[in-house]
C-alpha cells in the first residue's frame, strides 16, 4: 500500500542554518506530494505541494521537488528561524484512489536556536 | 473568510461519558475527516466522508461514531468504549479528487480526567 517515510527527528539547527528533512513516499499511480507545518497547539497548514514529477513546490522559503526516479520529496530552506520551530509532516495524496485521502508521514520536529 | 472551525478547544470528559466534537466548514468542500493525534506520533485517521449522509470507517475508528447530515458539518461524538480518548483531534476538509490536500481546523485537546 501508499506510505511516507520522514526522517526522526528532533532535528536541532541553530539560525540561518540550511534545512533539510527528508521524505521518501511508496505509492501505485502517480500521487501529489505535499509538506504541512503544525505549530504548537495548533492544526495543520499546507506548506507547498507538488503534483508531477519534477514540480518543485516553493513558499515561505521553503522548497521541495518532486523526484519520481528516486520516490523522494524532501524540504529544504537556505536559512531557517527561530520562527520555523515546528512539526513538518509529509504526504501524498493517490489521485487514482478517487477518495481524496491523504497519508501522512509521522512528522518530524524542528528546533531552531537562536 | 472561508475556514473550518472546530470546537471546543479544550474539553474534559469524566470517564464513562459520551462527548462530541464539532467540526463545521464553509468551504463548500465535499470530503471531510477525523484524525487523532497523540503525544510525538503522527496522524491517525479515524473517519472520513466524501458526501452528506455516507462515512467510512478509517484505521482506529472503534469507539468513535460520526454522522454527516449537512455537507458543512462532521461532528465526531467520542464514546465510553473509546479505553483511551486523551488526545488531540483535527478535523479537515478537502474537494474530493483534489490535488489541494487538506484544510484543517484548529483541534480539540479531549483530556480525560
Amino acid at each position: 500500500g501508499n506510505s511516507v517515510t520522514q526522517m526522526e527527528g528532533p532535528v536541532t539547527l541553530s539560525e540561518e542554518a540550511f534545512l533539510t528533512i527528508n521524505c521518501t513516499y511508496t505509492a501505485t499511480g502517480y500521487p501529489s506530494l505535499f509538506w504541512y507545518v503544525q505549530y504548537p497547539g495548533e492544526g495543520l497548514q499546507l506548506l507547498l505541494k507538488a503534483t508531477k514529477a519534477d514540480d518543485k513546490g516553493s513558499n515561505k522559503g521553503f522548497e521541495a521537488t518532486y523526484r519520481k526516479e528516486t520516490t523522494s520529496f524532501h524540504l529544504e530552506k537556505g536559512s531557517v528561524q527561530v520562527s520555523d520551530s515546528a512539526v513538518y509532516f509529509c504526504a501524498l495524496s493517490d489521485k487514482r484512489s478517487n477518495t481524496g485521502k491523504l497519508i501522512f508521514g509521522q512528522g518530524t520536529t524542528l528546533q531552531v536556536k537562536p | 473568510d472561508g475556514g473550518i472551525t472546530q470546537s471546543p478547544k479544550y474539553l474534559f470528559r469524566k470517564e464513562g461519558q459520551n462527548v462530541t466534537l464539532s467540526c463545521e466548514q464553509n468551504l463548500n468542500h465535499d470530503a471531510m475527516y477525523w484524525y487523532r493525534q497523540d503525544p510525538g506520533q503522527g496522524l491517525r485517521l479515524i473517519y472520513y466522508s466524501q458526501i452528506v449522509n455516507d462515512f467510512q470507517k478509517g484505521d482506529i475508528a472503534e469507539g468513535y461514531s460520526v454522522s454527516r447530515e449537512k455537507k458543512e458539518s462532521f461532528p465526531l461524538t467520542v464514546t465510553s468504549a473509546q479505553k483511551n480518548p486523551t488526545a488531540f483531534y483535527l478535523c479537515a476538509s478537502s474537494i474530493v479528487v483534489d490535488r489541494d490536500g487538506y484544510t484543517f481546523g484548529s483541534g480539540t485537546r479531549l483530556t480525560v480526567v
